[in-house]
C-alpha cells in the first residue's frame, strides 16, 4: 500500500526550513528517503527503522514516529542544491518490497 | 565503480513493436529491481531478483511484460507488444545483501533510467 506524502509541493527561499511528511496506514518496519533531481535517478538519503530514531544527512534530518506510522523529513537552512522531488519508501518487513509515495517537489529559490 | 548501467537511455517505438531494456547492476550486488515511473502512478516496483532468481513479480502489469536475469551482471525487461500506455521512465536498481538476514541492504542504487515513448 502506497504511503501518503504531504505536501505535494513546497517553494522555499534559500535558508528557509521545510518539513515533508510520509504516512502509512499499516505498521512499518522502515522508512527510506530518496531525492530525485529533474531528469536524474533517485538517490538514497537515509533510512529509519522502527524505534523512533532520527538521522541526518548534511542539514537534512528525519524522524520516524512508530506510534503514528509517520516519518518526517526536515530540510533545515535550505540550499539551492536541495531542490528536487523527495520520495519516501516504506517497507513493512525487514526486507521485501519498497513502496514509494507520490513524492514532494521542493523548489529552493535564491 | 561504474554504477548501475542502463541502455538505451531513450527509446521511441511504435505501438505493437517489441522493446527490450537492459541493465547491468553494480558488481557484487545480489539484488536487482526494475521500476517504472510515470506522472500518474509514481515510482512502481515491477519485479525484483535475488541471485538471478525472480522473487516477486506481482508488480508486472501484464503478460506483455517479462524480465530475465541470465547472470549476475545482466538483466532485461521486455515489452511485447508495446502500447502507448507503457510510455514511462524505467529504472533498474541494485542492492547488496544486508548480511545477517540475507535481505537487500538499506540502499538501492538506481541507474540513469530508460525513457520509453510508445507512439
Amino acid at each position: 500500500q502506497q504511503p501518503v506524502q504531504s505536501p505535494q509541493a513546497v517553494i522555499l527561499r534559500e535558508g528557509e526550513d521545510a518539513v515533508i511528511n510520509c504516512s502509512s496506514s499499516k505498521a512499518l518496519y522502515s522508512v527510506h528517503w530518496y531525492r530525485q533531481k529533474h531528469g536524474e535517478a533517485p538517490v538514497f538519503l537515509m533510512i529509519l527503522l522502527k524505534g523512533g530514531e532520527q538521522k541526518g544527512h548534511e542539514k537534512i534530518s528525519a524522524s520516524f514516529n512508530e506510534k503514528k506510522q509517520q516519518s518526517s523529513l526536515y530540510l533545515t537552512a535550505s540550499q539551492l542544491s536541495y531542490s528536487g522531488t523527495y520520495f519516501c519508501g516504506t517497507m513493512r518487513g525487514s526486507w521485501g518490497k519498497l513502496q514509494f509515495g507520490a513524492g514532494t517537489q521542493v523548489v529552493v529559490t535564491p | 565503480d561504474a554504477g548501475v548501467i542502463q541502455s538505451p537511455r531513450h527509446e521511441v517505438t511504435e505501438m505493437g513493436q517489441e522493446v527490450t531494456l537492459r541493465c547491468k547492476p553494480i558488481s557484487g550486488h545480489d539484488y536487482l529491481f526494475w521500476y517504472r515511473q510515470t506522472m500518474m502512478r509514481g515510482l512502481e516496483l515491477l519485479i525484483y531478483f535475488n541471485n538471478n532468481v525472480p522473487i516477486d513479480d506481482s508488480g508486472m502489469p501484464e503478460d506483455r511484460f517479462s524480465a530475465k536475469m541470465p547472470n549476475a551482471s545482466f538483466s532485461t525487461l521486455k515489452i511485447q507488444p508495446s502500447e502507448p500506455r507503457d510510455s514511462a521512465v524505467y529504472f533498474c536498481a541494485s542492492s547488496p545483501s544486508s548480511g545477517l538476514a540475507g535481505g537487500p541492504a538499506d540502499t538501492q542504487y538506481f541507474g540513469p533510467g530508460t525513457r520509453l515513448t510508445v507512439l
